[in-house]
């Protein structure tokens, strides 16, 4: 079954621990990116990569990282998380950057940082 | 700033009744219009994906149209079902990898 999968699923941690939000994808899509929803905000795009060691900021890269090692993973890495990112995660894939292909969610994370 | 602009905020409708969303964007230049649907707690999923060429496209009961030039989109939801209710977002994309999101419509379905 084609899918985007996250893990952890919800995740509570306090101020300062590092912690990695995992996402993999099984269609062989060039793109990944990370989104964060937070209520009255709508969601925003955290980075994004094109390809396999290609990667850009959204417009709110403040306090993560990214890496794209393999073209079916996206881990997504808060080195020192503040309560500020208390948020709904989701990492989406498409095909292509461009054009029309459709972006694929994942099923999303609810990370608590206390 | 661009900016995706989605009206109402909310709605409530009958079961089997009509309804239709709004989208009004400033994005320049626009590549292309999606709407998606996020059901409560669950990551969004794509309904329709128009580029500016195009007036109208349709997934089941969802009709989405879009007017390119006045920068307007709506999405009509045609005989309503008690599980269309979610949260419709409109995103516009300028480039593809760049993308515009609504803040979204939450629509309740009541019997």
């Amino acid at each position: 079954e084609a899918q985007v999968t996250q893990n952890p699923r919800y995740l509570i941690t306090v101020t300062g621990k590092k912690l990695t939000v995992t996402c993999s994808q099984n269609m062989n899509h060039e793109y990944m990116s990370w989104y964060r929803q937070d209520p009255g905000l709508g969601l925003r795009q955290i980075y994004y990569s094109m390809n396999v060691e290609v990667t850009d900021k959204g417009d709110v890269p403040e306090g993560y990282k990214v890496s794209r090692k393999e073209k079916r993973n996206f881990p997504l890495i808060l080195e020192s998380p503040s309560p500020n990112q208390t948020s709904l995660y989701f990492c989406a894939s498409s095909r292509l950057a461009g054009g029309t292909d459709t972006q694929y969610f994942g099923p999303g994370t609810r990370l608590t940082v206390l | 700033k661009n900016q995706v602009e989605q009206s109402p905020q909310s709605l409530i409708i009958l079961e089997g009744k009509n309804c239709t969303l709004q989208c009004n964007y400033t994005v320049s230049p626009f590549s292309n219009l999606r709407w998606y649907k996020q059901d409560t707690g669950r990551g969004p999923v794509s309904l329709t994906i128009m580029t500016f060429s195009e007036n109208t496209k349709s997934n089941g009961r969802y009709t989405a149209t879009l007017d390119a030039d006045t920068k307007q989109s709506s999405l009509h939801i045609t005989a309503s079902q008690l599980s269309d209710s979610a949260s419709y977002i409109c995103v516009v994309s300028l480039s593809g990898y760049a993308l515009n999101f609504g803040k979204g419509t939450s629509l309740l379905v009541t019997p």
